[in-house]
């Protein structure tokens, strides 16, 4: 079965702190993708990132950042120098050839960031 | 090349009434995917559709759900006889091939956020 766990409920920053957000997830096939979107008060969904499971390569996209590790089953976010406009719900999801064509999503992890 | 739309983007129904969201997906477009998110939680597969097949329905309630595809038009979800407990942002993604294969991601449209008093 295809799982994926955001512990963190809620995260509460001030300005220009760097802060990490976590996703463990689950799933018994070798071919896999996982993704992160975001969801701003707005309320649309936002495509962050897709990352396969043979690429275990970090990335940086400004001051987003990305880390793989297929060795504990986590791909965290973290976001450098969190700005206001940071402020979001952040979702982390799998797909797999399990799942085929669904996107199982964590429950997300509310950011804010004040000034 | 215009995103994954939605309409309408809020929509009120009394209980008992009926329900129908749609979606257009992205040009070239002809997988479409139905979420679900209730009240402070993360979304939830409802049903996986191409055009004019239901591939996979089995994030629907069995009842009063329903959604088509059709070749020509948007694909609609449709509840009838609503209750309270369908309060939730639907959201609509499309891709242009299964996710698995190639690891296409889904593009979600903005989602209708249903309101049932």
């Amino acid at each position: 079965a295809q799982k994926v766990t955001q512990a963190q409920t809620e995260i509460s920053v001030v300005e220009k702190e760097d802060v990490t957000l976590d996703c463990v997830y689950e799933t018994r096939d070798t071919t896999y993708y996982l993704f992160w979107y975001k969801q701003p008060p707005s309320g649309e969904l936002v495509f962050l990132i897709r990352r396969n499971s043979f690429d275990e390569q970090n990335e940086i996209s400004g001051r987003y950042s990305w880390n793989f590790q297929k060795s504990t089953s986590s791909f965290n976010f973290t976001i450098t120098a969190s700005q206001v406009v940071d402020s979001a719900v952040y979702f982390c999801a799998l797909s797999s050839m399990d799942s085929s064509y669904k996107l199982i999503f964590g429950s997300g992890t509310r950011l804010l960031v004040r000034p | 090349n215009a995103g994954v739309m939605q309409n309408p983007r809020h929509l009120v129904r009394r209980r008992g009434q009926e329900a129908r969201l749609r979606c257009s997906p992205m040009k070239g477009h002809s997988h479409v995917y139905w979420y679900r998110q209730l009240p402070e939680e993360g979304l939830k597969f409802m049903v996986y559709l191409q055009k004019e097949n239901i591939i996979d329905e089995s994030g629907m309630p069995k009842e009063r759900f329903s959604a088509e595809f059709p070749k020509e038009g948007p694909s609609i979800l449709r509840i009838q006889q609503v209750v309270r407990g369908d309060s939730a942002a639907y959201f609509c993604a499309s891709s242009p091939r299964q996710v698995a294969y190639d690891g296409y991601e889904q593009y979600f449209g903005p989602g209708t956020r249903l309101t049932v008093t």
